[in-house]
């Protein structure tokens, strides 16, 4: 086990509702990352905090935001939820959130927008 | 822009027998990472290894063993005497030193592993 968790496990919201998922990284680490993983796809990057702050982003419209605590768990708000949000959403910590930082992901959130 | 190719979407060998996995990179940066995960059923991708663009060295874990060719633009992965344990979704995926800690993944192999 990573020791990065996320809540819920499951979620089914209808469309056009807002969603937070919620994840705690591991002791020691900093940086959360956050990836959505359609059913049969590689995951795909949605955005970064490090120390409490945005640090880079993909390519996914500003409904999706999130927010970093002092004690570096992390948060994903998706508004104005789609069909094609149904997903499998993974966050990942790592140390330092530097590019030859190995990210550790949690169990993930299984997403189903009706 | 970077990219991952795994080209085998579906992979079916028996126990015991030996297999590899492709993964082919696009990027632009000379300094770069790349990563293996598996994902088993549950969904957490797993970490099995990172390697930078200066080191070239085959690494050999257990069962396990990775080729990097930078000649070629590869990192592929054989699994030796497979498991039926081994089953899972096996992901190549890249990070570059201009891109912070962002990965970028193939669409993954799945592997099969028949007793």
């Amino acid at each position: 086990e990573t020791g990065v968790t996320q809540s819920p496990t499951h979620l089914i919201k209808t469309r056009g509702q807002q969603v937070t998922l919620r994840c705690s990284s591991q002791s020691g680490h900093n940086t959360v990352s956050w990836y959505q993983q359609a059913l049969g796809q590689g995951p795909q990057f949605i955005f970064q905090y490090y120390r409490e702050e945005e640090n880079g982003r993909g390519n996914f419209p500003p409904r999706f935001s999130g927010l970093q605590f002092p004690n570096y768990s992390s948060e994903l708000n998706v508004n104005a939820l789609e069909l094609d949000d149904s997903a499998l959403y993974l966050c990942a910590s790592s140390k330092t959130g530097g590019p030859a930082d190995t990210q550790y992901f949690g169990p993930g959130t299984r997403l189903t927008v009706l | 822009a970077q990219k991952v190719t795994q080209a085998q979407t579906e992979i079916s060998v028996v126990e015991k027998e030996d297999v590899t996995l492709d993964c082919v990179y696009e990027t632009r940066d000379t300094t770069y990472y790349l990563f293996w995960y598996k994902q088993p059923p549950s969904g957490e991708l797993v970490f099995l290894i990172r390697r930078n663009s200066f080191d070239e060295q085959n690494e050999i874990s257990g069962r396990y063993s990775w080729n990097f060719q930078k000649s070629t633009s590869s990192f592929n992965f054989t699994i030796t005497a497979s498991q039926v344990v081994d089953s899972a979704v096996y992901f190549c995926a890249l990070s570059e030193a201009n891109a912070g800690n962002m990965l970028t993944f193939g669409g993954g192999t799945r592997l099969m592993v028949k007793p």
